[in-house]
C-alpha cells in the first residue's frame, strides 16, 4: 500500500526557516517524480514544487522561487522541502504527493494527509 | 502566468447530472485531471488525461474535452459526492503545474 507521511510542519515566526519532510513506503520511489502541493485555509490547492525521480529537474512556483529547496533522499525514501524566509501568505496544510508515470502526464496519483505550516509572529 | 478558471459553485439535488467544466488556453494541448476533496482530507485523483478513470473510481464519474475546456460529469449525483472538485494541468512545456480555483459540490 502506497503511503506519504509528512512531518515537520508547525508555528514559525515571518522570516524564519522551517524544514518538511515525506516518508514514502509502498512503491519503489527512486521511480517516481515527486511534488509538494499547499493549500492556504479555505483556499484552494497551489502547486509549489515538484523534483524529478534522479533529482535531474526541479520545477518551482513563482511564488517560492529562492526561498524554497526541494530535495530528496531516495536511499532514505524521502522527499524534503526547506522552506526560508517564510511569509505569513505561506501559512498552508503542505501535501506531499506522487507523481503519476506517463509521457507528456503531470498528475498526482497518491498523497499524503498534510503537515500544517503556520507562519505567525 | 497560466490559469484555469472553474466555476466556485455547482448544486444540484441527488440523482440528477453535475457538470463542472475548466477552461485554460493551453488544453487543447496538454491534459487536464480532475480531483475530489472532502472536508479534512487530501485530494484524490478522480479522472486523468482528461477522460480515464482510476481503477476504484466509480463509473458515475466521468470526463469530456471540447476545444479549451475540458468538463468533469457526475451522473446520478449521491449525497457522498458533496465535495470541493479541482481541475489540474500544465503550461505547454509540463514544467510549471496549475490548478483551478476549485469548485464546491453542493447536493441538495
Amino acid at each position: 500500500e502506497v503511503q506519504l507521511v509528512e512531518s515537520g510542519g508547525g508555528l514559525v515566526k515571518p522570516g524564519g526557516s522551517l524544514r518538511l519532510s515525506c516518508a514514502a513506503s509502498g512503491f519503489t520511489f527512486s521511480s517516481y517524480s515527486m511534488t509538494w502541493v499547499r493549500q492556504a485555509p479555505g483556499k484552494g490547492l497551489e502547486w509549489v514544487s515538484s523534483i524529478s525521480s534522479s533529482n535531474a529537474f526541479i520545477f518551482y512556483a513563482n511564488s517560492v522561487k529562492g526561498r524554497f529547496t526541494i530535495s530528496r533522499d531516495n536511499a532514505k525514501n524521502s522527499l524534503y522541502l526547506q522552506m526560508n524566509s517564510l511569509r505569513v501568505e505561506d501559512t498552508a496544510v503542505y501535501y506531499c504527493a506522487r507523481e503519476g508515470i506517463g509521457v507528456a502526464e503531470v498528475y498526482f496519483d497518491y498523497w499524503g494527509q498534510g503537515s500544517l505550516v503556520t507562519v505567525s509572529s | 502566468s497560466y490559469e484555469l478558471s472553474q466555476p466556485p459553485s455547482v448544486s444540484v439535488s441527488p440523482g440528477q447530472t453535475a457538470r463542472i467544466t475548466c477552461s485554460g488556453d493551453a488544453l487543447p494541448k496538454v491534459y487536464a485531471y480532475f480531483y475530489q476533496q472532502k472536508p479534512g482530507q487530501a485530494p484524490m485523483l478522480i479522472i486523468y488525461k482528461d477522460t480515464e478513470r482510476p481503477s476504484g473510481i466509480p463509473e458515475r464519474f466521468s470526463g469530456s474535452s471540447s476545444g479549451t475546456t475540458v468538463t468533469l460529469t457526475i451522473s446520478g449525483v449521491q449525497a457522498e459526492d458533496e465535495a470541493d472538485y479541482y481541475c489540474q494541468s500544465t503550461d505547454t512545456t509540463n514544467t510549471h503545474v496549475v490548478f483551478g480555483g476549485g469548485t464546491k459540490l453542493t447536493v441538495l
